[in-house]
């Protein structure tokens, strides 16, 4: 069974970059048919997609983040990383990473990790 | 860049009654639409892909269909554990609707 873990600091000043890793278990990151993307949920709100890597290093982000979002992957580690730059309190969330499978019309999330709540403040 | 709306925002039933969630797409998606719940505090949990599969280990009182901009979320009977909150997602994620107990 696939698990995936989120780390990282649940504080990060104002202007600073936000780093989160992500750790998949019971299976590798290196298989074909997944990409590896990042969520976040602002408190009380919805979901936000933020990007995906494919294990090649191939990337995808939200037009709406895409100037401050990096993400790649590791796969000798079996991990990927997350990074937003520039944050302020708006980047306040809770972020999961997932595993995105491809299906015969497009792709959906089936394995979450459990979320990691990141605060923004000095 | 697709725009996916829910309705309604909130859905107040009973269990045992049937529970009907729509989401609309700002153009057609063919097929590609996903069904999410999440519980408070939890991780989204998949539950339909493609539109109408359901994912496994998801009970049969959970449907979908639709294709093109409509698509439909069926519960059948709801269980006390259905009540929760409801997304459809493309590639971005509609805003979600609320099944509570009425």
């Amino acid at each position: 069974q696939v698990q995936l873990q989120e780390s990282g600091p649940g504080l990060v000043k104002p202007s600073q970059t936000l780093s989160l890793t992500c750790t998949v278990s019971g299976g590798s990151i290196s298989s074909s048919g997944y990409y590896w993307s990042w969520i976040r949920q602002l408190p009380g709100k919805g979901l936000e997609w933020i990007g995906y890597i494919y294990y090649i290093g191939s990337t995808y982000y939200n037009p709406s983040l895409k100037s401050r979002v990096t993400i790649s992957v590791d796969t000798s580690k079996n991990q990927f990383s997350l990074k937003l730059s520039t944050v302020t309190a708006a980047d306040t969330a809770v972020y999961y990473c997932a595993r995105e499978f491809w299906t015969n019309s497009g792709t959906a999330f089936d394995h979450w990790g459990q979320g990691s709540l990141v605060t923004v403040s000095s | 860049e697709i725009v996916l709306t829910q309705s309604p925002a909130t859905l107040s039933l009973s269990p045992g009654e049937r529970a009907t969630l729509s989401c609309r797409a700002s153009q057609s998606v063919s097929n590609y639409l996903a069904w999410y719940q999440q519980k408070p505090g939890q991780a989204p949990r998949l539950l339909i892909y493609d539109a109408s599969n359901r994912a496994t280990g998801i009970p049969a009182r959970f449907s979908g269909s639709g294709s093109g901009t409509d698509f439909t979320l069926t519960i059948s009977s709801l269980e006390p554990e259905d009540f929760a909150v409801y997304y459809c997602q493309q590639r971005l994620f509609g805003p979600g609707t609320k099944v509570d107990i009425k």
